[in-house]
């Protein structure tokens, strides 16, 4: 149990158009998401924090006009990039955590973005 | 703030040979740690983790002591094998009331285990 699939596992881009990443929980209803941006060979960064049916939280120095969060149910989140650039390109990872796992975050697999 | 620091890999290490990846955080009140390991093009996976101090955590041979006096929390595997190769990460969750839930991770561990 407690799986969490990201889509797509990745995606080209051309530079100024906006790409959508899903996150979701497959076998359990996550009430809080979080997506994280990891660069190459570096730690992972905590974006926002979002739970269902509610404005996400973004973390200082995220543009959250750039980059849209919707967790419209209990087992779907999404991140869209807006007028993505290439210095937008990067490994973007989602988790997702419930009550009924004391909140432990389960991690998808990732979903890299390279924008040409 | 809160913050995790692990040591700079990356490791290269024979088989069977003992590991230790350190860690040490900085952090107001209690957090909890984890350890978690990414496999090459996996996500992340919890390892292990300790919420109180001297409490240990242990799976798949690996084991790691919250030690709230170093503030550390060092990860130690007596015998590697190759198929422990992965990126290692050292985490502090926040404690209740400072952004619960919140992860924060240290800069992750490379290691590589030759056969």
């Amino acid at each position: 149990g407690a799986v969490v699939s990201q889509h797509p596992s990745w995606v080209i881009c051309k530079s100024g158009t906006s790409v959508k990443i899903e996150c979701r929980s497959l076998d359990f209803q996550a009430t809080t998401m979080f997506w994280y941006r990891q660069f190459p060979k570096q730690s992972l960064m905590l974006m926002a924090t979002s739970n269902e049916g509610s404005k996400a939280t973004y973390e200082q120095g995220v543009e959250k006009d750039k980059f849209l969060i919707n967790h419209a149910s209990l087992t779907l989140s999404t991140l869209t990039v807006t007028s993505a650039h290439p210095e937008d390109s990067s490994f973007y990872i989602c988790s997702a955590s419930s009550g009924r796992y004391y909140n432990e975050q389960f991690f998808g697999p990732g979903t890299r973005l390279t924008v040409l | 703030g809160n913050s995790v620091t692990q040591m700079e890999g990356p490791v290269t290490l024979s088989e069977e040979a003992f590991l230790t990846i350190n860690c040490t955080y900085t952090a107001t009140g209690y957090p909890s740690l984890f350890w978690y390991v990414q496999y090459p093009g996996e996500g992340l996976q919890l390892l292990l983790k300790a919420t109180k101090a001297d409490d240990k955590g242990s799976n798949k041979g690996f084991e790691a002591t919250y030690r709230k006096e170093t503030t550390s929390f060092h990860l130690e595997k007596g015998s590697v094998q190759v198929s422990d190769s992965a990126v290692y990460f050292c985490a502090l969750r926040h404690p209740l009331g400072q952004g619960a839930q919140k992860l924060v991770f240290g800069q992750g561990t490379r290691l590589t285990i030759n056969p």
